[in-house]
């Protein structure tokens, strides 16, 4: 069945270091993947998201990696700041450009130490 | 809006009762979806509703859940008989069309304690 989980459930960096948060997905039909931070109180908020046409793509401080022969996807902070310290969660759905549910992970939580 | 909006922020009931949560999605947003999350959980899926389609209401736990969308605006998520496994964040998304289409813009949650 469809699943999405992550290999370390906590990530303590140090300020300025870069960060690297993995996830592991078992639905090989899936086709999107956006990865969000979720600060306490606060609902998810998107950073960044790949389609499986592609491999890599970048945003401000932010890459996500896609590997879909071992169907795995990282997320990359450069530089992680304080600010960065939430739980992340990478979440698929096997939709083609149709809106349909997000599968979530349990999620990662990044402590950024000053 | 300028984003998803979710009332009430906190919602405190006794168990049995029952409750009413209300999402109003990013305006022009035709997809608009519940989700659940359980104290340090991930986000679990409830329903989807897209356009004047038929819901996926596939999420739901229950027969308790029920939920409601006028036309391309709000929507409104119904528990009956409030259980204390209930007890959750319960968070709205939307999304639009165009370029990003798929990506789902998440409201501030509103917490529901069954108490």
């Amino acid at each position: 069945g469809e699943s999405v989980g992550l290999h370390l459930p906590t990530l303590s960096v140090q300020e300025g270091d870069n960060s690297i948060i993995n996830c592991a997905y078992s639905n090989s039909a899936s086709d999107y993947f956006i990865w969000y931070k979720q600060e306490s109180g606060k609902g998810p908020q998107f950073i960044i998201d790949i389609r499986s046409n592609m491999d890599k793509r970048q945003g401000q401080r932010v890459t996500v990696l896609l590997n879909k022969t071992v169907k795995h996807l990282s997320l990359q902070i450069a530089a992680t700041q304080p600010g960065d310290s939430a739980v992340y969660f990478c979440a698929e759905t096997p939709s083609q450009g149709g809106s349909e549910k997000l599968v979530f992970g349990k999620g990662t939580k990044l402590t950024v130490n000053p | 809006g300028a984003g998803v909006s979710q009332s009430p922020s906190n919602k405190v009931t006794e168990k049995g009762k029952d409750v009413e949560l209300r999402c109003d999605p990013i305006s022009g947003h035709t997809a608009l979806y519940w989700y659940r999350q359980r104290l340090g959980q991930g986000l679990e899926f409830l329903i989807y509703f897209q356009g004047n389609s038929a819901p996926d209401k596939s999420g739901l736990p229950s027969d308790r859940f029920s939920a409601e969308r006028t036309g391309e605006s709000v929507s409104t998520l119904t528990i009956q008989r409030t259980q204390q496994e209930d007890s959750a964040v319960y968070l709205c998304a939307s999304s639009g069309v165009g370029g990003d289409a798929d990506t789902q813009y998440f409201g501030p949650g509103t917490r529901l304690t069954v108490l």
